[in-house]
């Protein structure tokens, strides 16, 4: 089946610190990987995408590379910033369906 | 440009009480609808999808509803809520399968509370 394995949170770094999230997927089929982004009280926000294997995605000095020979997809940022406090979601999503596959998210704070 | 709305942004209600929330798209045809459920500080939780006007696909048994009475809006009910129905509730939309990719569009939410 379909299913997306997050890093379990929450994180809490500080300002200019490096970042990584973990994301290990399975899917049948060939899928679009995606990371969100969540701020307090808010809905999702794509933050990134790739959608074929070596693929990178990059967005507010963020980046992920879809690695088909791991089956990942981390997230990545060499220097974060309060304002980068969220919750962070990777999903899949495959051509042959309807749905989208979720991980459980992982809460980042970034302190000063 | 697409957008996608959701009303209220925020609710207070007693239990046993009925529930109608809204969601509806501008800028886009034919697109598929979600209903998420996200409980206090967990993940998102898939309650209903719909490919078309009429077509519910409902992924977890519950004392919710849905309804697409129109092609971009669709609508979350329940005749009788109970207090775990309290969270934030995201409609989202794409565009259907078949597209190379098809990403997720989130609306702001709705944060109920049940009491």
């Amino acid at each position: 089946g379909n299913s997306v394995t997050q890093m379990e949170g929450p994180v809490t770094l500080s300002e200019e610190a490096f970042l990584t999230i973990n994301c290990t997927y399975t899917a049948t089929g060939y899928p679009s990987l995606f990371w969100y982004v969540q701020y307090p009280g808010e809905g999702l926000q794509l933050l990134l995408k790739a959608t074929k294997a070596d693929d990178k995605g990059s967005n507010k000095g963020f980046e992920a590379t879809y690695r088909k020979e791991t089956t990942s997809f981390h997230l990545e940022k060499g220097s974060v910033q309060v304002s980068d406090s969220a919750v962070y979601f990777c999903a899949l999503s495959v051509n042959t369906g309807n749905q989208f596959y979720f991980g459980t998210g992982t809460s980042l704070t970034v302190i000063p | 440009s697409q957008t996608i709305h959701q009303w209220p942004a925020t609710l207070v209600q007693p239990v046993g009480s009925p529930l109608s929330l809204e969601c509806t798209v501008e800028g886009t045809s034919n697109p598929n609808l979600y209903w998420y459920r996200q409980a206090a500080g967990r993940g998102l939780q898939l309650l209903f999808y719909s490919v078309g006007i009429g077509q519910i696909s409902s992924e977890v048994p519950q004392n919710l509803s849905a309804s697409r009475p129109q092609d971009r809006q669709f609508i979350l009910s329940s005749k009788k809520l109970l207090l775990s129905d309290s969270g934030f509730y995201l409609c989202a939309w794409s565009v259907p399968a078949g597209v190379n990719y098809n990403e997720q569009f989130f609306g702001p939410g709705t944060r109920l509370t049940v009491l």
